[in-house]
């Protein structure tokens, strides 16, 4: 069973689409995140959740926003796609501050 | 402001050696310290933490972080490298309050050369 499971794995779009990413996780936590991985592999909190509620908007273009319709889910809408959101995102959950647990990744490719 | 530092971007060491990839912290109150290994096209992977208690921490893989307060560091260790343990290498910081976010360094790339 995967703990934190995203999809899709990779994403290749057009500049000004529009396209979501899905995160679940079954561990039971409270907290979900999204992280994003630039191509220098540094990793940056964008959001976090907390039973739904948003805690964490870490100065993230409007064109993305969060949904949280349940606290085992998490999922990413972007608008209006540009070059510079080319990106891995990471999905994350945790359980106060003990064990965070990541998901596999998408690989964004706006072209 | 909060902070983790990794000044190596790249550490080459040959197999079978011991290998070190450091880390320090700046963040006020008590830290809770993690290190992540990421293969090539690969997700994070938990390596080991350290919460409270003993300032060895053993991890997977044969990883070993120290905690040290004074020098608020928090290397990670193994006495033998493996071509196998080829990967990038973070440390993160929980600092905990109302946000319970995870601050990571910039990333260290490690190389076992064979």
């Amino acid at each position: 069973d995967t703990a934190v499971s995203q999809t899709p794995k990779y994403l290749v779009t057009q500049m000004g689409n529009d396209k979501s990413i899905k995160c679940e996780q079954n561990l039971g936590h409270d907290t979900m995140y999204w992280y994003k991985q630039d191509s220098k592999k540094f990793l940056k909190i964008m959001f976090s959740y907390n039973n739904k509620e948003l805690i964490i908007n870490e100065t993230v273009p409007n064109r993305f926003s969060p949904k949280s319709p349940d606290k085992a889910h998490l999922n990413l809408h972007i608008n209006s796609l540009e070059l510079g959101d080319s990106a891995v995102y990471f999905c994350a959950s945790s359980r106060d501050r003990v064990g965070y647990t990541f998901g596999s990744g998408t690989r964004l490719t706006v072209v | 402001a909060q902070s983790v530092a990794q000044p190596e971007d790249q550490v080459n060491v040959a197999e079978g050696n011991p290998l070190t990839v450091k880390c320090t912290y700046s963040v006020s109150g008590n830290p809770y310290l993690f290190w992540y290994v990421q293969y090539p096209n690969r997700g994070l992977q938990f390596l080991l933490k350290y919460i409270t208690g003993d300032n060895l921490v053993k991890g997977s893989y044969g990883f070993e972080a120290e905690f040290n307060k004074s020098q608020t560091s928090f290397h990670l260790k193994k006495p033998s490298a493996l071509v196998s343990d080829s990967a990038l290498y973070f440390c993160a910081v929980s600092i905990g309050g109302a946000t319970n976010k995870l601050i990571f360094g910039t990333g260290t790339l490690l190389a076992v050369q064979p």
